[in-house]
């Protein structure tokens, strides 16, 4: 069955640097979306992305970060300027369409520590 | 705005018990609501979904969940807990309106031997 897959499963990073979650949504999937969940807390939206652009936004996500699908198969997330309270697990997240009943497959997460 | 809140953070049943985890939502409009379950090491994966279709709804793995309007609710049960169903669980809701999905803070179902 196909699945989202995400890379690394951790990232360690310092504080003020520079980080790339990487996700490899499913194949014939159109939207793409990335949430996170900061430790203890719930799973927040932070982006989807359709069509080479981005669809909406929360406002978690500031300045620092911007989404990217590089190829026809890669959507990454960029973090610039890390900070401490960037540690959290990160989900990346395709669905066939949009909105409403249809299903967004999540991957497994990567889990980013800012020291 | 929509939002989800689920009581209890853990919940303990023994294996054979009936498992009940409780979700209440806060809708403006029609909500389509869901149960996600994440294993250890694992990413979300949908236990089962409403679509308006049908308030009692079956999932995987022997769960369902009933849609209660009057009572804005939308608790996740099955009838006999396995030692399988340890894992945490998430409630969220959407409407038609957003393509986003808003996320409850999780129950971890524990299962006693």
């Amino acid at each position: 069955e196909p699945e989202v897959t995400q890379t690394p499963s951790h990232q360690v990073t310092q504080m003020g640097q520079e980080v790339i979650l990487r996700c490899v949504p499913i194949s014939n999937h159109l939207y793409f979306y990335w949430y996170r969940q900061i430790l203890g807390q719930k799973v927040e939206f932070l982006v989807s992305f359709y069509n080479n652009e981005i669809s909406e936004k929360s406002e978690i996500f500031d300045d620092r970060f911007s989404v990217e699908r590089p190829d026809g198969s890669n959507f990454t997330l960029k973090i610039r300027s890390t900070k401490l309270e960037d540690s959290a697990m990160y989900f990346c997240a395709s669905s066939p369409r949009a909105g409403g009943t249809d299903t967004q497959y999540f991957g497994p997460g990567t889990r980013l520590t800012v020291l | 705005a929509q939002s989800v809140t689920q009581l209890g953070s853990h919940v303990s049943v023994s294996e054979g018990a009936l498992v009940l985890l409780r979700c209440n939502y806060s809708s403006s409009v029609p909500p389509y609501l869901f149960w996600y379950v994440q294993y250890p090491n694992q990413g979300l994966q949908l236990l089962l979904k409403y679509t308006s279709a049908a308030t009692l709804v079956k999932g995987i793995n022997g769960f369902e969940a009933e849609f209660k309007k009057s009572e804005t609710s939308f608790h996740l049960t099955k009838p006999s807990a396995h030692m399988s169903d340890a894992a945490e669980y998430f409630c969220a809701v959407r409407t038609n309106r957003d393509d986003k999905i808003i996320f409850g803070k999780g129950t971890r179902l524990h299962i006693l031997p």
